[in-house]
């Protein structure tokens, strides 16, 4: 089946640092990425579609000078968290939709940020 | 995309069929019903998806109602892997493709 990798699956880091959480689809490729976030206890909500060679849409109530989305190639994408805050720590969870029309989603595995 | 309406939490004995309802009263004629799930601190996992035909896969089983409006997910013998807080999400096959996820509902199943 198909497979989308995250990494890091853990990430702490101190307040005001920027980390990139990287997307891949390892087996297929993918024009389009999305990008959830979900806290605790509660559902995923969708921050951005990523297209491939384009800019993300961002959904509305998401920064998108804080939360930068690059999708260079039909394999990767990744998500940067600039100056990050506590509040920003949270389970953030990438899709990929197959070049294929297939309709179908694959989630990766999530990231974990904490940050302190 | 419709907005759907699910049990916040159910339970059911492990072995047995855990069938899990949706009300999309409001879906539209050319969107699809979606199941997903997602295990504690996991990314969601694909289940099944129909349109208007009920569906089977090695997973589940999805019914849909005749007038589309209610749908259930059809766990055949639920086992303890199971548990987990599954999403019903109804999209329509346009050029977003994005999934909106609603509450859930959180399926334990007992030993």
């Amino acid at each position: 089946g198909a497979v989308v990798s995250q990494h890091p699956s853990r990430v702490i880091c101190k307040s005001g640092t920027s980390v990139k959480i990287e997307c891949r689809s390892l087996d297929f490729q993918a024009t389009t990425m999305f990008w959830y976030r979900q806290f605790p206890k509660q559902s995923l909500m969708l921050m951005a579609t990523s297209n491939e060679g384009s800019k993300a849409t961002y959904e509305q109530g998401v920064e998108k000078d804080k939360f930068l989305i690059n999708h260079a190639s039909l394999t990767l994408s990744t998500l940067t968290v600039t100056s990050a805050h506590p509040e920003d720590s949270s389970f953030y969870i990438c899709s990929a939709r197959p070049t294929e029309n297939t309709g179908e989603l694959f989630f990766g595995e999530g990231s974990r940020l904490t940050v302190l | 995309d419709a907005k759907t309406t699910q049990p916040p939490s159910m339970d059911c004995a492990e072995g047995r069929a855990a069938n899990l309802p949706c009300n999309h009263s409001t879906i539209s004629g050319n969107e699809y019903v979606y199941w997903y799930r997602q295990i504690h601190s996991q990314g969601p996992q694909y289940i099944i998806h129909g349109l208007k035909n009920n569906e089977t896969n090695e997973m589940a089983s999805l019914i849909i109602t005749e007038d589309r409006k209610s749908s259930t997910l059809i766990l055949p013998h639920a086992t303890l892997r199971d548990t987990a807080v599954y999403y019903c999400i109804v999209r329509a096959m346009d050029s977003s493709y994005k999934l909106i996820f609603g509450s859930g509902t959180r399926l334990l199943v007992r030993p």
